[in-house]
């Protein structure tokens, strides 16, 4: 699996946008971008995931640039309660599926 | 849609004993992978379970052990337990093991503890 790298911790105002960056330069042709957050004593949260192009869900965008070498995930109107470890992982190969994590970003949001 | 249920939320056990944690899967997910998350850290793959047969498996000991049921619900068994084996665990559920188009979706996990 390509491995992941992300700022250990970012800071965002409540009501603004958060922009979490990811750098994947060694992701293959049939890799997808996963995005999942943990808070605390909960289980991993799916959040969003892609291939190739940008993707939107109810909860956030996922923006994959052409060369596919990293990615960013965009709360658009962050809340208090997005405060939390995102995690991004590149999932596919021959890891029959399994996700890797890293050490992910925390994400803090303030009023 | 019923998501991913795990039991119980917490455990306390002694060294050298054995561990049943029990799994139920999303409803439609047919494939349960297990996962170990120490304090402070990102989880761990442990294995991977699909139509009843474990079909992949992370760095983890034999002592380590799984089921899936005809209904795809699954168990974790850990034996002879060590104090490092203290953790959350957590379970996954998802459609087609190694269709990578498919999210998993996790269950909040067991607290266990060693002592």
């Amino acid at each position: 699996d390509a491995k992941t790298t992300q700022p250990p911790s970012m800071d965002c105002a409540e009501g603004r946008a958060a922009n979490l960056p990811c750098n994947h330069s060694t992701i293959s042709g049939n890799e997808y971008v996963y995005w999942y957050r943990q808070i605390h004593s909960q289980g991993p949260q799916y959040i969003i995931h892609g291939l190739k192009n940008n993707e939107t869900n109810e909860m956030a965008s996922l923006i994959i640039t052409e060369d596919r070498k990293s990615s960013t995930l965009i709360l658009p109107h962050a809340t208090l309660r997005d405060t939390a470890v995102y995690y991004c992982i590149v999932r596919g190969g021959t890891s029959y599926g399994k996700l890797t994590f890293g050490q992910g970003t925390i994400l803090t949001v303030h009023p | 849609e019923t998501g991913v249920t795990q039991s119980p939320t917490h455990l306390i056990k002694t060294r050298g004993q054995q561990v049943t944690l029990r799994c139920s899967s999303q409803s439609g997910h047919n494939t349960v992978s297990w996962y170990q998350q120490a304090l402070g850290q990102g989880p761990q793959f442990i294995f991977q379970y699909y139509r009843e047969e474990e079909n992949g498996r992370g760095n983890f000991p034999p002592r380590f052990s799984g089921l899936q049921f005809p209904n795809y619900s699954s168990e974790l068994n850990v034996n002879a337990l060590e104090l490092d084996d203290s953790a959350l665990y957590l379970c996954a559920s998802s459609l087609d093991a190694g269709r990578y188009n498919s999210p998993l979706h996790f269950g909040n996990g067991t607290r266990l503890t060693v002592t």
